[in-house]
């Protein structure tokens, strides 16, 4: 079964704005990664934020990390029609950091 | 420098056969994970091999089992194929235990139709 759901399950915004996705969690983690899947492809990893983080930027991306309520967030701002994609939370826990466990997804389109 | 490799990138089988799928790591990658995904299930974890050794497991039958190389190349095999295997299944790697700043690298993948 999924550990994190992600919210909402589809996101369609125009050009330039900015898209903001959610994911929950069930467990304690070590740490928590953001992907992004093109059409079925292998995923590519955007970024990763750790237990004891609240905060992590990179590039265009902003992700937040609140683990009292078990949940973050991944911004992607001033989009492009290039971030049409379907975006995947997935956690790592302390037991088994081997294993990600991932949302269901967020597909996000972005309309030229 | 290369990034994983799957192979091959599409197969079609009938039920009751088995498959072999092949991942090569990047170069200097000692974990190598696999993944299945579906539309119903989502991304779910099969295992994760590190120095030939099997560290975890996911959730599936025994049908599905892997291996690792001494040379950090990796293959999992399903048997006695059922039309709920059909999914991508994907392949991941990391130095380590992808603690690392750079996560897990996947492959393309391998799309798998039974038939």
């Amino acid at each position: 079964s999924q550990q994190g759901e992600e919210d909402p399950q589809a996101l369609s915004i125009q050009e330039g704005e900015n898209a903001t996705m959610n994911c929950s969690y069930k467990t304690s983690i070590n740490n928590l990664q953001w992907y992004r899947q093109n059409s079925g492809r292998g995923l590519v990893h955007l970024i990763l934020i750790r237990s004891n983080e609240r905060e992590k930027h990179s590039g265009r991306l902003r992700v937040t990390l609140d683990t009292s309520k078990k949940s973050s967030s991944l911004l992607i701002t001033a989009s492009r029609a290039a971030d049409t994609a379907s975006y995947f939370c997935a956690t790592a826990t302390l037991q088994g950091a081997q294993k990600l466990v991932f949302g269901q997804g967020t597909r996000l389109t972005i309309n030229p | 420098k290369a990034g994983v490799t799957q192979t091959p990138r599409y197969l079609i089988k009938t039920r009751g056969q088995q498959v072999t799928l092949s991942c090569s790591p990047i170069s200097g990658h000692r974990s190598v994970s696999w993944y299945q995904q579906t539309p119903g299930q989502g991304l779910q974890f099969l295992f994760e091999y590190f120095s030939e050794t099997q560290r975890n497991k996911g959730n599936f039958p025994g049908r599905f089992s892997g291996r690792q190389f001494s040379n950090s190349r990796s293959e999992m095999n399903v048997s006695t194929l059922e039309l709920g295997d059909s999914a991508l299944y994907l392949c991941a790697s990391s130095l380590n235990q992808g603690t690392a700043p750079h996560g897990y690298t996947f492959g393309s993948g391998t799309r798998l139709t039974v038939v």
